[in-house]
C-alpha cells in the first residue's frame, strides 16, 4: 500500500530564513506527488506537484519541490520566509491504484518567528 | 473560476440529528471527492463519484453515511443519525480527468471544508 510520511510535525522557522519541509513516500509505480497548503480554519490549497519531467518542480507563493526518486523523497523549499507562510503543510501520492485517493502525510505545522 | 463550494462551514448539531453537507465542484470537473479529516486519522478518502456515478465508497465508515450526486454540479454527504465520533472536518474535492503525452493525469483540488461538531 502506498503511503506518505512527513517526519516533521512542527517547525519554527525565522522570518526570511529559508525553509525545507521533508517528505517521503512509498509508491509501487511512478509516483504523482503534491503538496498542498492549509492555513488555520481553511481549506487545502495545491502549491505544487510533479507527474513527470523536470524533478525540479516551481509552485506558488515561491515554493519550489524536487523529486529525488532514488531517495523516495518530494521535499518542499522556500529560500525565503514571510510570515503568511505559517500553516500546515501537506505532501500526498496518487492515485491509489484503483481508487483514485489521494494518500495524505500527517502535515508539517509550520510557524514563523518574526 | 470559484473553486470547489461547500457549504455549510460550520455545522453544531446534537447527537442523533441529521447532519448534511453540501458541495458545488468546479465546472467543467467530472470527478468529485469527500474526503474527512480528523486528527487521529488525517485526511482519508470516503466516497468518490466519476460522471456523478458512486465509484468507490469503501471509505465510508458505516451506514449511517450516505454520499449522493444528482447531476454534475451538486453533490450531498448526509449523517444519519450523527455521533460524537462524527465530529471532523469534511472537505469536498473535484478533479477533471486529463492525459498528457498518454500518461493519465489528475490534479484534486479542494473546497474550504465543513467543520463539523456533534454534540
Amino acid at each position: 500500500a502506498q503511503s506518505v510520511t512527513q517526519p516533521d510535525i512542527h517547525i519554527t522557522v525565522s522570518e526570511g530564513a529559508s525553509l525545507e519541509l521533508r517528505c517521503n513516500y512509498s509508491y509501487g509505480a511512478t509516483p504523482y506527488l503534491f503538496w498542498y497548503v492549509q492555513s488555520p480554519g481553511q481549506g487545502l490549497q495545491l502549491l505544487l506537484k510533479y507527474f513527470s519531467g523536470d524533478t525540479l518542480v516551481q509552485g506558488i507563493k515561491g515554493f519550489e519541490a524536487e523529486f529525488k526518486r532514488s531517495q523516495s523523497s518530494f521535499n518542499l523549499r522556500k529560500p525565503s520566509v514571510h510570515w503568511s507562510d505559517a500553516a500546515e503543510y501537506f505532501c500526498a501520492v496518487g492515485p491509489d491504484t484503483g481508487r483514485r485517493a489521494l494518500t495524505f502525510g500527517s502535515g508539517t505545522r509550520l510557524q514563523v518567528q518574526p | 473560476d470559484a473553486g470547489v463550494i461547500q457549504s455549510p462551514r460550520h455545522e453544531v448539531t446534537e447527537m442523533g440529528q441529521e447532519v448534511t453537507l453540501r458541495c458545488k465542484p468546479i465546472s467543467g470537473h467530472n470527478s468529485l471527492f469527500w474526503y474527512r479529516q480528523t486528527m487521529m486519522r488525517g485526511l482519508e478518502l470516503l466516497i468518490y463519484f466519476n460522471n456523478n456515478v458512486p465509484i468507490d465508497d469503501s471509505g465510508m465508515p458505516e451506514d449511517r453515511f450516505s454520499a449522493k450526486m444528482p447531476n454534475a454540479s451538486f453533490s450531498t454527504l448526509k449523517i444519519q443519525p450523527s455521533e460524537p465520533r462524527d465530529s471532523a472536518v469534511y472537505f469536498c474535492a473535484s478533479s477533471g480527468l486529463g492525459t498528457s503525452g498518454g500518461q493519465y493525469q489528475e490534479t484534486q483540488y479542494f473546497g474550504p471544508g465543513t467543520r463539523l461538531l456533534v454534540l
